[in-house]
């Protein structure tokens, strides 16, 4: 079974470009997450959906954020205008139901 | 505001011995505790878990302990192997939400 995986695994971009990461979730899994980590600190929640539909997105930090779930299956989370504060690593997990999160390997985004 | 906190950012133990990592919390509401693994420039690894109805959950070398009434959670590793070096993060949810909420790490170093 593959596993969560993400792309792309590094982006560099200067500040007010646009970046869009992608996740695509473990095969039949219907919930996804990102989360993201920050200068070493702890690994923070943005949101999660349910098949396509946002279930929880209290974490995501303001509305230079979007993100979607087009089909339920794959999902793309789109920085734009990218600040300084946002540069750090995204995660991105799936889950069957309320079981186990599974993380991908993470998006590093710097911004310059 | 930090709702999980583990206040060793590092830990070094012996091959063969046991190695303790701590986790405090704040919320009273989480009834929910993980455990996850994260090697370098990988996403974080699930490792064991525990509910708030018990206050033990062994799996191999790996035990959890929850002290509900100290608000405090500890992961022992034993006998701890060289392969176990990583950071380790501990996580907690509310009931019925998926949303984790994860402490900074503590990075364990096994050394033979």
């Amino acid at each position: 079974e593959a596993g969560v995986t993400q792309f792309p695994s590094h982006s560099v971009i200067e500040k007010g470009q646009t970046v869009t990461l992608r996740c695509d979730p473990i095969s039949g899994h219907d919930n996804l997450y990102w989360y993201r980590r920050v200068m070493g600190k702890e690994i923070k929640f943005l949101l999660h959906f349910v098949k396509e539909s946002k279930q929880d997105e209290s974490g995501m930090p303001n509305n230079r954020f979007l993100a979607e779930r087009t089909g339920g299956t794959y999902s793309t989370l789109k920085v734009q205008p990218a600040e300084l504060e946002d540069s750090g690593v995204y995660f991105c997990a799936s889950s069957r139901g309320s079981s186990e999160q599974y993380f991908g390997p993470g998006t590093r985004l710097t911004v310059t | 505001d930090q709702q999980v906190k583990q206040n060793s950012p590092s830990l070094s133990v012996q091959e063969g011995r046991i190695s303790i990592l701590n986790c405090d919390y704040t919320n009273s509401m989480f009834d929910y505790f993980l455990w996850y693994k994260k090697y370098p420039a990988e996403g974080p690894t699930f490792l064991i878990s525990i509910s708030s109805i018990k206050d033990k959950n062994e799996d191999g070398r790996f035990t959890v302990f929850l002290n509900k009434s100290a608000k405090h959670l500890s992961l022992h590793i034993v006998p701890s192997q060289p392969g176990d070096s990583a950071v380790y993060f501990c996580a907690a949810s509310e009931y019925n939400t998926d949303k984790l909420i994860f402490g900074t790490g503590t990075r364990l170093q096994v050394f033979p």
